[in-house]
């Protein structure tokens, strides 16, 4: 089976600019989470989804950053604009159980704001 | 608080065990899990231990927990060097929706 799957893998852009992240779930995981990884704050959890509803974004940065999940099988995470302390690898995960339950995460995708 | 601790290196020799240590803050955590991160890749489940429990082994992994004094940890028998990672404990806190992660732990394994 194929596990989380996202793109782009890499991604450089210049501050101003906007970026969209995309990720596609573990067939069947009802549960889709966003994580964000940097050396100096670690792994945090940004936003999850359950059924497709954000149930808890109190890990989103601020208004530039918006994630949404249109349906089953596909959710995005945007940055409008973007800045350079936003560089980052940017996880996404998801689960069959729940949050607090085993999370499969993808390979990432690794952001770079000039 | 919700921090969960780990030191930050570890460096051992090829076939040697490793002992990975971790110590979280809520007693009433349901489930314990470590993760490994490989460079340039994502967070792998490797194992978990229920809150019931004192160990577990999986092939060359053994997880030890110590409810008591909460503290967790992950002995890798026979260290290879496809074993040096990142590795991450992480708790699933009571009544709260989300696995809190410690900061990772970097193990080099050398020949």
């Amino acid at each position: 089976d194929a596990g989380v799957i996202q793109s782009p893998r890499h991604e450089v852009t210049e501050m101003g600019q906007e970026v969209t992240l995309r990720c596609k779930p573990i067939s069947g995981h009802d549960y889709l989470f966003w994580y964000r990884q940097t050396m100096m704050r670690g792994l945090e959890l940004l936003i999850y989804f359950n059924n497709n509803v954000p149930i808890d974004d109190s890990g989103m940065p601020e208004d530039r950053f918006s994630a949404k999940m249109p349906n089953a099988s596909f959710s995005t995470l945007k940055i409008q604009p973007s800045e350079p302390r936003d560089s980052a690898v940017y996880f996404c995960a998801s689960s069959l159980r729940g949050p607090s339950y085993e999370q499969y995460f993808g390979p990432g995708t690794r952001l770079t704001v000039t | 608080g919700e921090d969960v601790e780990q030191s930050l290196f570890l460096s051992v020799r090829e076939g040697d065990s490793s002992v990975i240590n971790c110590t979280y803050t809520d007693s009433s955590s349901t489930y314990l899990y470590w993760y490994k991160q490989e460079p340039g890749a994502g967070l792998q489940l490797l194992t978990y231990i229920f809150s019931n429990m004192d160990m577990k082994q999986d092939q060359r992994l053994t997880v030890l927990l110590n409810k008591k004094d909460k503290h967790l940890s992950l002995r890798i028998a026979d260290t290879q060097t496809g074993d040096s990672a990142i590795y991450f404990c992480a708790e699933s806190p009571y009544n709260t929706d989300k696995l809190i992660f410690g900061t990772g732990t970097r193990l080099q394994v050398f020949p």
